[in-house]
């Protein structure tokens, strides 16, 4: 009983593609993120959701658009894939804003760029 | 800003021995403190965290960290490194928009 799902688990695609990354959460939690872990391990937010609403954009290029439809889900479309956007993303969730909770990740998503 | 630096980004050490990664954190408010665990093509679990109270924080699979304020340090450690141990340590700090920021990672290598 997955708590953090995340969809596709490997995603193989060429240069100026679009793709999307799924990712839901089980947990009933309010807030949801998006992480990128580069080749070397370094992970950086992305952006964060709290029950639909954006609450962090991370300087990220306006080719990722992340897309909340509901408190469970949040989904992640990146268009025209550029060789740099190669590495695994990763979708986490927590209570919620001002409570120190843990995150819950899910196992990732890696995105490769040929 | 807030940041955390890790110090190795590789430690090694052998079974049974002491297991000891360190964090130091940069931080203008009293920061919560996490330290999660990566295992090989798994997403981050959480291994402990420090928020008030008891500057001594026990976690899971034996590890625990003490949070210095003195030292801006959060160092974690564990008495006897087991082969299961091997894995990618993350140390990070959450300010209070609820944003929490990693440090770069700390491979830890157990030889037999």
């Amino acid at each position: 009983d997955t708590a953090v799902s995340q969809t596709p688990k490997y995603l193989v695609t060429q240069m100026g593609n679009d793709k999307s990354i799924k990712c839901e959460q089980n947990l009933g939690h309010d807030t949801m993120y998006w992480y990128k872990q580069d080749s070397k391990k370094f992970l950086k937010i992305m952006f964060s959701y709290n029950n639909k609403e954006l609450i962090i954009n991370e300087t990220v290029p306006n080719r990722f658009s992340p897309k909340s439809p509901d408190k469970a889900h949040l989904n992640l479309h990146i268009n025209s894939l550029e060789l740099g956007d190669s590495a695994v993303y990763f979708c986490a969730s927590n209570t919620g804003t001002g409570i120190p909770g843990e995150l819950f990740f899910g196992e990732g998503s890696r995105l490769t760029v040929l | 800003a807030q940041s955390v630096t890790q110090l190795g980004s590789h430690v090694s050490v052998s079974e049974g021995a002491l297991v000891l990664l360190r964090c130091n954190y940069s931080s203008s408010v009293p920061p919560y403190l996490f330290w999660y665990v990566q295992y090989p093509n798994q997403g981050l679990q959480l291994l402990l965290k420090y928020t008030t109270g008891a500057t001594l924080v026990k976690g899971i699979n034996g590890f625990e960290a003490e949070f210095k304020k003195s030292e801006t340090s959060f160092h974690l450690t564990k008495p006897s490194a087991h082969m299961s141990d091997a894995a990618e340590y993350f140390c990070a700090v959450m300010n209070r928009d609820d944003k929490i920021i990693f440090g770069k990672g700390t491979r830890l290598h157990i030889l037999p």
